[in-house]
């Protein structure tokens, strides 16, 4: 079981390059988050997902697109990647959205230069 | 805007000592959540609380539910070297929001 995995691990981009956060989670949990976390910021919600085929925005979407084809992934497109993205992303799941734990992944750091 | 405010946002101190960190709100959550990330993980989360004024203890780790459920805290007793971390608070419905964090350094 090994919960919610990430790739890659770390990333460097230059400016105006894409690129796909790859989430993936073994737990069969229907709801799956992307978070943004920048130092001393919190985590910020970027996308959301409540089961497959079904995607929402959170507090900050632009510039990113998400899928959700199969229960158990979740990538995070970048398109046309900017400095303001160079962050460390993370990729979480729970059962549900009514108090429960979210499982979070190792995350992702990505630099835009 | 912040919808979850903790404080302090650092706190640096000696092996053996108590400390309170505390996560505040105008809003009210049906519960609140505690998560604790160690440098280059994501967080993990240590306690969810759900009643007003409800207090919980995780070995020396007691956290309390404000009686309006806009506030918690979070108390350690006799901090060790393995307590140092990024201390989140998050509450919400169908989403979490998170505090900005208490990055606790204990020293040996």
């Amino acid at each position: 079981n090994a919960g919610v995995t990430q790739t890659p691990k770390f990333r460097i981009l230059k400016i105006g390059q894409s690129m796909t956060l790859q989430c993936a989670q073994d737990m069969n949990h229907n709801y799956m988050y992307w978070y943004r976390q920048d130092p001393g910021m919190g985590l910020k919600l970027i996308y959301y997902s409540v089961g497959a085929g079904i995607t929402d925005k959170g507090e900050v979407p632009n510039g990113y697109n998400v899928s959700r084809s199969t229960t158990e992934d979740f990538p995070l497109r970048l398109e046309l990647a900017a400095p303001s993205q160079t962050s460390v992303y993370f990729c979480a799941s729970s059962y549900s959205d009514r108090g429960n734990e979210q499982f979070f992944g190792p995350g992702t750091r990505l630099t835009v230069l | 805007t912040q919808l979850l405010e903790q404080s302090p946002q650092f706190l640096s101190i000696q092996e053996g000592e108590n400390l309170t960190v505390y996560c505040n709100s105008s809003s009210v959550f049906s519960s609140l959540q505690w998560y604790r990330q160690e440098p280059g993980e994501g967080p993990v989360l240590l306690v969810t609380v759900v009643t007003g004024g409800e207090v919980k203890k995780l070995k020396r780790l007691t956290f309390q539910f404000g009686d309006a459920r806009k506030d918690s805290s979070l108390h350690i007793t006799a901090a060790q070297p393995g307590d140092t971390g990024l201390y989140l608070c998050a509450g919400g419905e169908g989403r979490l929001y998170f505090g900005r964090g208490t990055q606790l350094t204990v020293w040996p």
